[in-house]
């Protein structure tokens, strides 16, 4: 049963547009969010991460938005480039316990130069 | 400061034998993580260890078990190796519940 949900597989935008990808839950006792970036034969580097009592984090050309209601949170690049180009995964932990993360199964995103 | 290492980078398995994946955490974190990640898929949480105890686990079986070692190290240990094994094994450091920095990963293939 996947609580954490990326429904595109893929995202190609051009460079120096805006990249939003998506993520939606099920879980609503998840309370922290997280993105991270993944190259090929590298390990997920984190991004960005927002707490569920705020609606909006940003970090330099990354902002996460976070919907409780529509258990939805989006990460938007602005201006995207060429080395945005990785997948990206959502994920999400409790706020107790071991805070082990449930994942996405990720978002290719691609940034045309 | 150090980031989280992982070891070997790759390795080739048979059916039914056993394996130990090593895992240095990141400097200055107590808390490591172990995540199976199939191909195609999102990683998946096996287990954590904190001050040398397990702390949480996730749906894997008994096969896959851990060790966490005074200096933070740890271990990951399958054994009976089936098909379904083969995967990128990532290790996560943390101070405790903070956020988890993870390591370039293991590739395991089980033939």
């Amino acid at each position: 049963d996947q609580q954490v949900k990326q429904n595109s597989p893929s995202l190609s935008v051009q460079e120096g547009r805006i990249s939003i990808l998506n993520c939606d839950y099920t879980n609503s006792m998840f309370d922290y969010f997280l993105w991270y970036k993944k190259y090929p034969a590298e390990g997920p580097t984190f991004l960005i991460s927002i707490s569920s009592i705020k609606d909006k984090n940003e970090d330099g050309r990354f902002t996460v938005f976070l919907n409780k209601s529509a258990k939805h949170l989006s990460l938007h690049i602005v201006p995207s480039q060429p080395g945005d180009s990785a997948v990206y995964f959502c994920a999400a932990s409790y706020p107790t316990g071991a805070n082990n993360l449930f994942f996405g199964t990720g978002t290719r995103l691609t940034v045309i130069p | 400061e150090t980031g989280v290492t992982q070891s070997p980078t790759h390795l080739i398995k048979t059916r039914g034998q056993q394996v130990t994946l090593r895992c240095s955490s990141q400097s200055g974190h107590n808390t490591v993580s172990w995540y199976q990640q199939a191909l195609g898929q999102g990683p998946q949480f096996i287990f954590q260890y904190y001050r040398e105890e397990e702390n949480g686990r996730g749906n894997f079986p008994p096969r896959f078990s851990g060790l966490q070692f005074p200096n933070y190290s740890s271990e990951l240990n399958v054994n009976a190796l089936e098909l379904d094994d083969s995967a990128l094994y990532l290790c996560a450091s943390s101070f405790y519940a903070d956020t988890q920095y993870f390591g370039p990963g293991t590739r395991l293939t089980v033939l």
